[in-house]
Formats: C-alpha cells, structure tokens, sequence
C-alpha cells in the first residue's frame, strides 16, 4: 500500500538554526498538510497545500515556517530560527480529495524535532 | 470556534466491547474521523462519516449524528494490541484545504 515517506526521523538542531523537513507524499495525491504534537499534546494543524500554493494556516504556522513543493514528489517544511518550543514531533500528511471527493489524511511517521 | 470533546482515558478488558464517544463545535463540517495512534507513531486512518448512522469495518464501528454533533467509535473484541490513543477529528472545509482539527485523544488501555 502506498504511504507517506518522512525524512529525517530524528533531527537534533540547535537554537537559532534553520531545518528542512522532508516529505514525500502519496503519488496521486493533491492535498498536503504538516502538523506538529508537542510531547503529551494533541496533534496540530500547521498548514494545508494544494495546487502549489497554501490553502490554510495556523496561527502557530507564523514566519519563521514556510512550505514548498520543489519537484512533483517532495514537499517540505522550513524552520527560519529554531526555537526551544519548536521541540515536536512534525506529520506530513496528504490526501486524494476533499469536500464532494472526501477521503482520509495519511500521515507519514513523522519527524521527531528536537531543538537546544 | 472549533471545539472537540472525548474522554482522557478508558479501561477495559481483553474480548469486550469498548465505545468511545465524541463531540464537537464546528463550522464548515466535511466528515468525522478516527485514528489510532500507537505512542511515538503516526495517526493511523480507522473510518469516517459523512453522512448520519453507522459505518462498520471489522471489528470497528463508526456513528455519526450531525443535528448533536456527536460521534462514537465502537470497538468489538478487544485485544492487547488495540491499547492506544484514539484520535476524534472534524474535516473542516476553508478555501480547498480540508484540514483535520483532532480532539485530545483517548487513551484506551486494555487489560487481560
């Protein structure tokens, strides 16, 4: 079964430096998604991707973060000036359809953040 | 606002018959979902509902009522393995994005 491919899985930076999350998504996949679980928290929206440009972002998806789609497959989160509260677990996550063409969010294993 | 309500934690035993129930507040509804998460792991897709009544997949089930904004996730001979955290989430439709927004999560134990 096709899935959601997340690298790296443990990324260790230091405070103030910029990470690059990368994500591969289902193939045929049009919707793109990151969301972030704080440590004991519940998962959070960060932003939604869809027909090369953000659809939707969170409150916590401020400056520091942006989203790209370089190539067809890969799709990535950009950290500017990590801080000590960026410290999560990051999911990519993508769908086929939305609205009338509903379908799940698959999550990939997600990326564990940690920042010091 | 958006708000989604279900239990922190329940218990209950290999074999048995668990429900978990959910609640939400929401504008822009596109269907209830559940997942399961594993500690460490990614939210791994159960079912959803679009549409009111009842959606069966093995062992799970899923109800949704729309006019009271609640769900249920019914889970049928329990075992050790389906310990875990069950994610209650709203779709919610603004501008083609279709994001998730998760309820807190149900720590499910399950004891022999």
């Amino acid at each position: 079964e096709p899935e959601v491919t997340q690298t790296p899985s443990h990324q260790v930076t230091q405070m103030g430096q910029e990470v690059i999350l990368r994500c591969v998504p289902i193939s045929n996949h049009l919707y793109f998604y990151w969301y972030r679980q704080i440590l004991g928290q519940k998962v959070e929206f960060l932003v939604s991707f869809y027909n090369n440009e953000i659809s939707e972002k969170s409150e916590i998806f401020d400056d520091q973060f942006s989203v790209e789609r370089p190539d067809g497959s890969n799709f990535t989160l950009k950290i500017r000036s990590t801080k000590l509260e960026d410290s999560a677990m990051y999911f990519c996550a993508s769908s086929s359809g939305t609205g009338v063409n509903n379908s799940p969010l698959h999550f990939g294993n997600g990326t564990r953040l940690t920042v010091t | 606002g958006q708000n989604i309500d279900q239990p922190t934690e329940m218990t209950a035993t290999e074999g048995a018959i668990v429900q978990i129930n959910c609640t939400y507040q929401t504008s822009g509804f596109n269907g209830l979902f559940w997942y399961q998460q594993h500690a460490g792991e990614a939210p791994t897709f159960l079912s959803y509902n679009v549409l009111d009544g009842l959606e069966e997949k093995g062992r799970f089930s899923s109800f949704l009522s729309r006019s009271k904004g609640y769900s249920y996730l019914l889970l049928k001979e329990l075992q050790m393995k389906d310990s875990a955290s069950y994610l209650c989430a709203v779709r919610v439709i603004y501008n083609q994005g279709g994001k998730l927004i998760f309820g807190q999560g149900t720590e499910l134990s399950v004891k022999p």
